[in-house]
């Protein structure tokens, strides 16, 4: 069964940097995208934005692009979430998923997602 | 940039009711609308894929239809492991959506 295995829970202040993880298998990092969701506490799931790890074609979902950066190392089959300055409004739970592009479009397999605070 | 929107925001229901949820696409969408499944403290499970497909594993009580805006998941005989959020999904022009979410909980 393949899975995606994400970096633990981050507390972090404003204006800190921070980098996340998801780790999945070597045929997942081949062959399809992985995406990257919001979960705000309380609130619904938001799309990021989604990257091909095997040419590092990204895709940001507009209110995203600047905010965030995604990217993927193909010799870990792993792929990052991170920010440069964050901000209280990123306080959320992020997952990362598979998506498969090309017949169904849809996240098939989910990470179990990383809880992110930041907090003065 | 399309919007999907889901009706109602929050459902309450008993064991063995039918229950229906609606997603309406702002566009013409086709077929490509999918559906999750997400419990408290969990991530979301893909539930169906292509309007109407349901995805491996996935109990024959669930079902959906709809095609172009409109589009219906259904519960036929709702049980206690049902009890979640729901949400739609769609992906097009390099950018992907969710609905808001409809909370299913128990009367």
């Amino acid at each position: 069964e393949e899975q995606l295995l994400q970096s633990g829970a981050e507390v972090k202040k404003p204006g800190e940097s921070l980098k996340i993880s998801c780790k999945g298998s070597r045929n997942t990092f081949a062959k399809y995208w992985i995406g990257w969701v919001r979960q705000r506490p309380g609130k619904g799931l938001e799309w990021m934005g989604i990257i091909y790890p095997s040419d590092s074609d990204t895709r940001y979902r507009p209110s995203f692009q600047g905010q965030v950066t995604i990217s993927a190392d193909r010799s870990s089959d792993t792929a990052y979430l991170q920010w440069s300055s964050l901000r209280a409004s990123d306080t959320a739970t992020y997952f990362c998923a598979r998506f498969e592009i090309g017949s169904v479009f849809v996240f098939d397999v989910w990470g179990q997602g990383t809880k992110v605070t930041v907090s003065p | 940039d399309i919007q999907l929107t889901q009706s109602p925001s929050t459902l309450a229901a008993s064991v063995g009711d039918r229950v229906t949820i609606t997603c309406r696409a702002s566009e013409d969408v086709l077929n490509w609308l999918a559906w999750y499944q997400q419990k408290p403290g969990a991530a979301p499970k893909l539930l169906i894929y292509r309007a109407s497909i349901l995805h491996t594993g996935v109990p024959s009580r669930f079902s959906a239809s709809g095609s172009g805006t409109e589009f219906t998941l259904t519960i036929h005989s709702l049980q206690p492991d049902d009890l979640a959020t729901y949400y739609c999904q769609h992906y097009d022009d390099y950018s992907g959506t969710f609905g808001q979410g409809t909370n299913v909980e128990s009367k």
